[in-house]
């Protein structure tokens, strides 16, 4: 079974706009982190933002902000003010807790963002 | 000053070769990794190394084989080369083993098998 889907290939937005990437994620460990990595076309992997299983509130960094819903055991990425510059693949990515020795970083499939002008 | 530093690139061979890429981190982590990137653009983990004991070995053929001669390298070593092993491979690093650890990438080797 998929432990990380996003089911969006593609996705474009006008430039400043805000967009939503979604993730959703299946685990039966209480203990969890979510991930997302943002892949430019130069192709290193950068790290955006991180939700921990036990936070209360959304992470948050600059203009990336993480829209939890555990009981949805969803991870949505939001980007505000979308920049030309983030144009590129998003991957979002799960550690396990107990069960997975949190040994492993597992990656969805990933999403193609295109900001237009 | 690169934190998780892979070399070559980019590596281009033949069939039934043996190649290395070898990769190093500055940060001084005590986790690393190796992730296969297809065509696809799908990440996979094969291998981790923690303070040099590997802990995790995927399901990956073994013509590859990791080396971690120190907590700061590991190195891909695969063996005979073929097509199917045309990937973007990617060195990671991150602290420890805890949940919340990110991990630090590599800028990635693109391999292509002729």
């Amino acid at each position: 079974a998929q432990k990380i889907t996003q089911t969006q290939p593609g996705m474009f937005v006008q430039e400043k706009e805000a967009v939503t990437l979604d993730c959703t994620y299946d685990t039966s460990d209480p203990s969890y982190g979510l991930f997302w990595y943002k892949q430019p076309s130069s192709g290193e992997m950068i790290f955006l933002i991180y939700q921990g299983s036990y936070d209360q509130q959304n992470a948050t960094e600059g203009r990336y902000s993480l829209n939890f819903q555990k009981a949805r055991k969803s991870a949505n990425l939001v980007i505000s003010a979308s920049q030309l510059g983030d144009s590129a693949m998003y991957f979002c990515a799960m550690r396990e807790g107990l069960s997975g020795g949190y040994n492993k970083l597992i990656f969805g499939a990933g999403t193609r963002l295109a900001v237009h002008p | 000053d690169t934190a998780v530093s892979q070399t070559p690139k980019y590596l281009v061979t033949q069939m039934g070769n043996d190649k290395s890429i070898k990769c190093e981190q500055n940060l001084g982590h005590d986790t690393m990794y190796w992730y296969k990137q297809d065509s696809k653009k799908f990440l996979k983990i094969m291998f981790s190394y923690n303070n040099k004991e590997l802990i995790i070995n995927e399901t990956v053929p073994n013509r590859f084989s990791p080396k971690s001669p120190d907590k700061a390298h590991l190195n891909l070593h695969i063996n005979s080369l073929e097509l199917g092993d045309s990937a973007v491979y990617f060195c990671a690093s991150s602290q420890g083993l805890l949940g919340n650890e990110k991990l630090f990438f590599g800028s990635g080797t693109q391999l292509s098998v002729l």
